[in-house]
């Protein structure tokens, strides 16, 4: 089955500086989708990027971006000039295409990181 | 396009009570997805509808739980006999078949059993 790893439960940024969240996964599937998703304190679920796994150009949008080593099987998430509004708590999801022999169309998520950005 | 929408926000009840959650997805997804969250931990998956069909269901979705999309609109988690280990936060995403892929997520409902 498919598993998603965040060894990082905390990180801290100073504000305006640049910080990256590690995800690894595991899967045997050729094509996939990961995604970094954003939960503030109390507030709901955000998708803040977004990779399929048959590009190999590295997704952006706007200050953060990711690192993806489909052989190493690893997906950080790089947040550049860090806000305030970016502490949140980070999640990394791992679904499948739906085609394959798994055929499933749940997404696996990571525990979580925990950013919190200093003033 | 309001995104999606969970009822009620909260809910205390106590062991052995039935309780009912309700999830309207983004209208024109025809996917919805139940996952929970418990603290400090990420979502985990429940269960899966496309349209009015329940096509996945998670080994964590025991006899107690039920969920139905009778009209491929809105749906409802049911958790009967209630016990403590289900309190958590339960999350209701919805989603395209073809598209990004991406979830988009609701408020989520908390749940304590007491």
């Amino acid at each position: 089955a498919q598993t998603v790893t965040q060894s990082q439960p905390e990180m801290s940024v100073q504000e305006a500086e640049t910080v990256t969240l590690s995800c690894t996964y595991d899967t045997s599937e050729s094509d996939y989708y990961l995604f970094w998703y954003k939960q503030p304190p109390s507030r709901q679920m955000i998708l803040v990027i977004r990779q399929e796994a048959y590009k190999q150009q590295n997704a952006t949008e706007n200050r953060f971006s990711v690192n993806f080593q489909k052989a190493a099987k690893s997906f950080s998430l790089k947040i550049s000039d860090s806000q305030l509004g970016d502490a949140a708590m980070y999640f990394c999801a791992y679904r499948s295409d739906g085609r394959g022999a798994f055929n499933n169309n749940d997404m696996r998520f990571g525990a979580g990181t925990r950013l919190t950005v200093k003033p | 396009d309001t995104g999606v929408s969970q009822d009620p926000r909260h809910k205390i009840t106590k062991r052995g009570q039935n309780v009912t959650f309700r999830c309207d997805p983004i209208s024109e997804h025809n996917r919805l997805y139940w996952y929970r969250q418990t603290l400090g931990q990420g979502p985990e998956f429940l269960t899966y509808f496309q349209n009015e069909a329940q096509l996945e269901k998670s080994r964590l979705l025991s006899d107690r739980f039920s969920a139905e999309r009778p009209k491929g609109s809105f749906s409802t988690l049911e958790i009967q006999r209630t016990e403590q280990g289900d309190s958590a936060m339960y999350l209701c995403a919805s989603g395209r078949e073809r598209g990004g892929h991406e979830q988009f997520f609701g408020p989520g409902t908390r749940l304590t059993v007491l």
